[in-house]
């Protein structure tokens, strides 16, 4: 079945570094994505989403990367804050309300 | 503009017992989609509903249901809890659910005893 997974559950960095969340998918006909950000006790946040006719889009502070060729996307996130500290998402939402999340990674700032 | 809304922020319940959960989309949003969030098992989808019919579910027991009202904000609710149901429920909205991306709300905890 289609799954969508990060590579890591959990990535500590210094405050002021770059960040670097993966993910891989398994659907190659998926052509949507969404990065989400879950902070402790609330809902998950739009991060920023991309397209498959794009292999690059940026937000502030925030690029993504889409490999279509070996289905792996990446979240960056420039010079980490301790407010990054969170809970990343990558989402498959070909689908719709049926998005595929994958099973997050935790975000670790240290001061 | 508000965000997604819901009600109540945490739940506790005995085995057995039945629970509703609600949600008020974002203002002019039509579609609203329910997810339970649990550690072990990340986010999955339960149903969605559109202009008051649910257009789509997930795989999930009977025992959760959900409707939707003519202003779109929605209810679920499950009966004979199970302590399995513990878990972090989140609501969603967009425009039409289809092509656009989804709005969160805080999510209700529900803890079964």
């Amino acid at each position: 079945g289609e799954s969508v997974g990060l590579h890591l559950p959990t990535l500590s960095v210094q405050e002021g570094d770059n960040s670097i969340i993966n993910c891989a998918y398994s659907n190659s006909a998926s052509d949507y994505f969404i990065w989400y950000k879950q902070e402790s006790g609330k809902g998950p946040q739009f991060i920023i989403d991309i397209r498959s006719n794009m292999d690059k889009r940026q937000g502030q502070r925030v690029t993504v990367l889409l490999n279509k060729t070996v289905k792996h996307l990446s979240l960056q996130i420039a010079a980490t804050q301790p407010g990054d500290s969170a809970v990343y998402f990558c989402a498959d939402f070909t689908g719709g309300f049926k998005t595929i999340f994958g099973a997050g990674t935790r975000l670790f700032v240290k001061a | 503009k508000a965000g997604v809304t819901q009600t109540p922020r945490y739940l506790i319940k005995t085995r057995g017992q039945q629970v509703t959960l609600s949600c008020s989309p974002i203002s002019g949003h039509r579609s609203v989609s329910w997810y339970q969030q649990t550690p072990g098992q990340g986010l999955q989808f339960l149903f969605e509903y559109f202009s008051e019919t649910q257009r789509n579910k997930g795989n999930f027991p009977g025992r959760f249901s959900g409707r939707q009202f003519s202003n779109s904000r929605s209810e679920m609710n499950v009966s004979t809890l199970e302590l399995g149901d513990s878990a972090l429920y989140l609501c969603a909205s967009s425009g039409d659910g289809q092509n656009e991306k989804l709005f969160f709300g805080s999510g209700t905890q529900l803890s079964v005893l």
